[in-house]
């Protein structure tokens, strides 16, 4: 059971540079989450969906859009790379929003 | 963005010794607290999902209580294991949304 699978792992950009950061889950969970976590400021919430077709904005949105085309995959992606976007990256999941939360490994990215 | 504080920071603890630390948050609107152990180069793992005011959850030597009319919930940990060093999260549930507050991390001397 793999639960929540994020790749890359590891990630360096140019300022500028677009990707996309990828999260995979295979519980069937409704509810999914991306959020970045920042030294002395916790876990912010980027954008979350409760469903395939449904996403809605969280707590830090700009900079990042996302889709929900599958129950499965969220993938977060980056249009425009700033260094304010060197972070590392949580993807989440829940059988329906939001409960606990099941944790991918974390993408730690970072913005030249 | 809601205010969700927790204190202290950061504790050091004698194995064998218990200790409890706090978690802030809006006291109207309550809908679910949770609470979520976080070691290093790990990912979270959730403890307790806490809904009713005056729960009281526990899981081992760890358990939370909830006040949701005060706005604030207390995880306590009883008799310190070097293993139960970690961060602790606490996430306020608005409308879909979680707001985390910035951790407590415990750090467990042998």
């Amino acid at each position: 059971n793999a639960g929540v699978t994020q790749t890359p792992k590891f990630q360096v950009l140019k300022t500028g540079q677009s990707m996309t950061l990828q999260c995979a889950q295979d519980m069937n969970h409704e509810y999914m989450s991306w959020y970045r976590q920042d030294p002395g400021m916790g876990l912010r919430l980027i954008h979350y969906s409760v469903g395939a077709g449904i996403t809605d904005q969280g707590e830090v949105p700009n900079g990042y859009n996302v889709s929900r085309s599958t129950t499965e995959d969220f993938p977060l992606r980056l249009l425009s790379a700033a260094p304010s976007q060197t972070s590392v990256y949580f993807c989440a999941s829940t059988p329906q929003g939001p409960g606990e939360l099941f944790f991918g490994e974390g993408s730690r990215l970072t913005v030249l | 963005i809601l205010n969700v504080e927790q204190s202290p920071q950061s504790l050091h603890v004698q194995e064998g010794d218990s200790t409890n630390f706090t978690c802030s948050f809006p006291s109207s609107n309550f809908y679910a607290l949770h609470w979520y152990r976080w070691e290093t180069a790990k990912s979270p793992e959730a403890l307790f999902v806490m809904t009713l005011n005056g729960d009281e959850k526990k899981k081992g030597r760890i358990s939370a209580t909830l006040n949701t009319k005060e706005g604030y919930s207390y995880l306590y940990i009883k008799g310190s294991q070097p293993e139960d060093s970690a961060t602790y999260l606490c996430a306020f549930i608005d409308d879909y949304k979680l707001s985390f507050g910035a951790g407590t991390t415990v750090t467990v001397r042998a």
